[in-house]
């Protein structure tokens, strides 16, 4: 079946460490998206990218860094740069035209200490 | 500019009455809509989307959605809720010429009453 795998789902770090979220897909997309999702808010972009070694910066994209050497792979580094780090980040995928739905994995908690 | 505003951060139903979930938009063009379901500690999941053809669009689980230009509105409802729908659900604002361009909700939470 083809989709979104995030990994792991739970991760937890102490405060100064750089953590790498994994986000791999077998959909054939061309564009990949980073989200992050605090409780009680929606959804805020990250990084995104809609081909292969080629990224662009969302809303939020300080303390964190992307890279998308292969198009099915999109990790998300998470650097001691980032203030507030613990959060449920959700990686997505879609086909490259506008109207085409996001496909989502199933997220991977963040709790740094 | 785009925007997105659900009038409702939660909404509590009884069991096998009617769900109205509101969404209101903003967009200079025309736009593609979406509403997602997300369940505790899970990723979003589709459950309908508007891009220009029908006005009444029909999702999974029963729930359906609304595009009414004149109201800038595409509410989500469902004609009898079930406990199994209780979760989280984001209305959702693509501009159709770009998919970077996307705008979330906030979300809106719907509890279901035994």
């Amino acid at each position: 079946d083809g989709g979104i795998t995030q990994s792991p789902k739970y991760l937890f770090r102490k405060e100064g460490q750089n953590v790498t979220l994994s986000c791999e897909q077998n959909l054939n997309h061309d564009a990949m998206y980073w989200y992050r999702q605090d409780p009680g808010q929606g959804l805020r972009l990250i990084y995104y990218s809609q081909i292969v070694n080629d990224f662009q910066k969302g809303d939020i994209a300080e303390g964190y860094s992307v890279s998308r050497e292969k198009k099915e792979s999109f990790p998300l580094t998470v650097t001691s740069a980032q203030k507030n780090p613990t959060a449920f980040y959700l990686c997505a995928s879609s086909m490259d035209r506008g109207g085409s739905p996001l496909h989502f994995g199933n997220g991977t908690r963040l709790t740094v200490t | 500019a785009q925007s997105v505003t659900q009038l409702d951060s939660h909404v509590s139903v009884s069991e096998g009455t009617p769900v109205l979930l509101r969404c209101n938009y903003s967009s200079s063009y025309s736009p593609s809509l979406f509403w997602y379901v997300q369940h505790p500690n899970k990723g979003l999941q589709l459950l309908l989307k508007y891009t220009s053809a029908a006005t009444l669009v029909k999702g999974i689980n029963g729930f359906e959605a609304e595009f009414k230009k004149s109201e800038t509105s595409f509410h989500l409802t469902k004609p009898s809720a079930h406990m199994s729908d209780a979760a989280e659900y984001f209305c959702v604002v693509s501009l159709y010429s770009s998919a970077s361009k996307i705008i979330f909700g906030s979300g809106t939470r719907l509890s279901i009453r035994p």
